[in-house]
């Protein structure tokens, strides 16, 4: 298996700019949690999906935040309109029920100029 | 107070020490993960256990639920050890709440 799969690796944008970041869990997975790790905050769970359902979003920021998962392979965070606090590296995990193991994905490095 | 401690925060050994990293926490939980975070950025889970003690290679975990207190010790410790090392536990809420890391630099 090709591990929890994100894209992009880096992204450089511009403030105010719509910024989606990409994820593919592990095939079989059926939980999937999306964080933000910052120098100041460390890592942070944004959200978690369980059966492509959103189970807690409370981590999420602000209304410009927001994360879909239409079917079990794919999930998305996007970011409208995107400002500089938001840069950080977003992380996607998934894993087999939401109290087992989790398989983190490499990370999107998101710059906001 | 955070609800998850760890220490030390930033560690230094010589090749071959043994490491202990602790971690307390304030909540209850289920379980307690370990997680090793690169110098590149990845994550990497270690360990999830609830009770008593898991060993994978070098990597030692243990837990006392009744003490909320866990630690990783890391035996003949080697250069490609240094990373930062993430305990993490899931209250009540399920979402996982981090601590907020121990940087281990493992010198030759």
């Amino acid at each position: 298996d090709a591990g929890v799969i994100q894209s992009p690796r880096h992204e450089v944008t511009e403030m105010g700019q719509e910024v989606t970041l990409r994820c593919k869990p592990i095939s079989g997975h059926n939980s999937l949690f999306w964080y933000r790790q910052t120098m100041m905050r460390g890592l942070e769970l944004l959200i978690y999906f369980n059966n492509n359902v959103p189970i807690d979003d409370s981590g999420m920021p602000e209304d410009r935040f927001s994360a879909k998962m239409p079917n079990a392979s794919f999930s998305t965070l996007k970011i409208q309109p995107s400002e500089p606090r938001d840069s950080a590296v977003y992380f996607c995990a998934s894993s087999w029920g939401q109290y087992n193991e989790q398989f983190f994905g490499p990370g999107t490095r998101l710059t906001v100029l | 107070k955070n609800e998850v401690e760890q220490s030390p925060q930033n560690l230094t050994a010589q090749e071959g020490e043994f490491i202990t990293i602790n971690c307390s926490y304030s909540v209850g939980i289920s379980a307690l993960h370990w997680l090793q975070q690169h110098p590149g950025g990845g994550i990497v889970s270690l360990f999830m256990l609830s009770s008593g003690k898991k060993k994978h290679g070098r990597l030692i975990a243990t837990i006392n639920i009744q003490e909320k207190h866990s630690s990783l010790h890391i035996t003949a410790s080697h250069p490609r050890d240094s990373a930062v090392y993430i305990c993490a536990v899931p209250p009540a809420t399920d979402k996982l709440i981090f601590g907020t890391g121990t940087r281990l630099q493992v010198f030759p």
